[in-house]
Order: C-alpha cells, then sequence, then structure tokens
C-alpha cells in the first residue's frame, strides 16, 4: 500500500542540538509539505516543495530547514534557531499543479519534545 | 494571506446532527477541504468543495458559499468514532499551498 512514513514518532532532544525529522512518500506524489501542529492552533505551513530540488518557505519557516533531493523524500531539520521546538510535525504530499482537487495525503506525525 | 474560523468545540448526542461553520477571507480562493482528526493521529481527508452549492458523501456534507466566505460540514446520524477535530483548509491562488483553521472538536456523548 502507498503511503507516507514519518520516523520517529516519538522524539527527544536536549535545546540547542539540531534534529532531523524523517518523512518518505511512495505515493508517486508530486509535492511535499511541512505543518506545524500546536494545541488551540491550526496546521502551519514551514516549507512546501512542488518538484524535486526545488522548495519554498511557508509562513513560520525560521529557524527551519529542508531539502528535497529525491522525488520520494523531504527531511525537516530543526534547527537551534527555532525558539519554541517542541510540538506536533506533520508531513503531507499530493498529486501535481494539474490535479486541481487532490486532497493531502498525510503521515502519522512526529512529536518533538526540546528539554 | 488566509483567515479561517470555526467554532473551538462542540457536543452532541450520539445519533444526532451536527454542523461545523467556517469563515475565511482569503486573497484568493481555489477551493476548501474539509479533514477529520482524531487525537494524535494524522487528518484524513473528508471532502473538497470549489463551486457553491452541497457535496453529499454519505453520513457526511460539506456546502460552500464563495460570495459569503462561508463553508459547513453536517455530520448525520453521529456515532462514538465520529469524536475527533474537523479541520477547515482554504487552497488560496498559490495551489501548493492550503491553508488550516485551528480546528473544531466534535464530542459525541451516549
Amino acid at each position: 500500500d502507498g503511503g507516507i512514513t514519518q520516523s520517529p514518532k516519538y522524539l527527544f532532544r536536549k535545546e540547542g542540538q539540531n534534529v532531523t525529522l524523517s518523512c518518505e512518500q511512495n505515493l508517486n506524489h508530486d509535492a511535499m509539505y511541512w505543518y506545524r501542529q500546536d494545541p488551540g492552533q491550526g496546521l502551519r505551513l514551514i516549507y512546501y516543495s512542488q518538484i524535486v530540488n526545488d522548495f519554498q518557505k511557508g509562513d513560520i519557516a525560521e529557524g527551519y530547514s529542508v531539502s528535497r533531493e529525491k522525488k520520494e523524500s523531504f527531511p525537516l531539520t530543526v534547527t537551534s534557531a527555532q525558539k519554541n521546538p517542541t510540538a506536533f510535525y506533520l508531513c503531507a504530499s499530493r498529486r501535481g499543479r494539474e490535479s486541481y482537487n487532490s486532497p493531502l495525503h498525510f503521515g502519522n506525525g512526529t512529536r518533538l519534545t526540546v528539554t | 494571506g488566509q483567515n479561517i474560523d470555526q467554532p473551538t468545540e462542540m457536543t452532541a448526542t450520539e445519533g444526532a446532527i451536527v454542523q461545523i461553520n467556517c469563515t475565511y477571507q482569503t486573497s484568493g480562493f481555489n477551493g476548501l477541504f474539509w479533514y477529520q482528526q482524531h487525537a494524535g493521529e494524522a487528518p484524513t481527508f473528508l471532502s473538497y468543495n470549489v463551486l457553491d452549492g452541497l457535496e453529499e458523501k454519505g453520513r457526511f456534507s460539506s456546502f460552500l458559499s464563495r460570495s459569503k466566505g462561508y463553508s459547513y460540514l453536517l455530520l448525520k446520524e453521529l456515532q462514538m468514532k465520529d469524536s475527533a477535530s474537523y479541520l477547515c483548509a482554504v487552497r488560496d491562488q498559490d495551489d501548493y499551498k492550503l491553508s488550516f483553521g485551528a480546528g473544531t472538536t466534535v464530542t459525541v456523548r451516549a
């Protein structure tokens, strides 16, 4: 079955350390996204990528970095510059621009705790 | 930018109907999505509206009025498993960006 895999499910880090969250999809989707979810707030877009080797900042990109070297993979690095990194991180993908009504497919998320 | 508003919480009885409203103010509009999210899990797609009117899918229906910047999700014959958060999301002129509301937590009671 095709899907999106995020790993690990739970991640703990000390303040000041960079950490990379993995996201892999085998849906052959062109576009991939990273969202952050905090209690009482909607999903906020961190970065997104329309095609390989291209990505754009979302609404809250500061303190994060991404790469898109392969169609299947879109890892997110949470750097020490991110002021409040503890959150639930969701990766998503969708088909390309020509599929105008294509919904986002989400991974099961990674819950990051920084102490 | 996008401004998307939904009620924070709603409670209903098993077997009843609940309507979740979503209002939005956007610089452009290219479709509205509803997602369901159980606690600690990934959101799952429920419905999509791009034209005015009602879309029906089994027990769930979604309505859109573009002129009013308004949508609702109607859940009929509520079941306990429908207890979840329901997210309204609007796609703007940039086809690749979806902006989400804060979500409405629905609690179904026996």
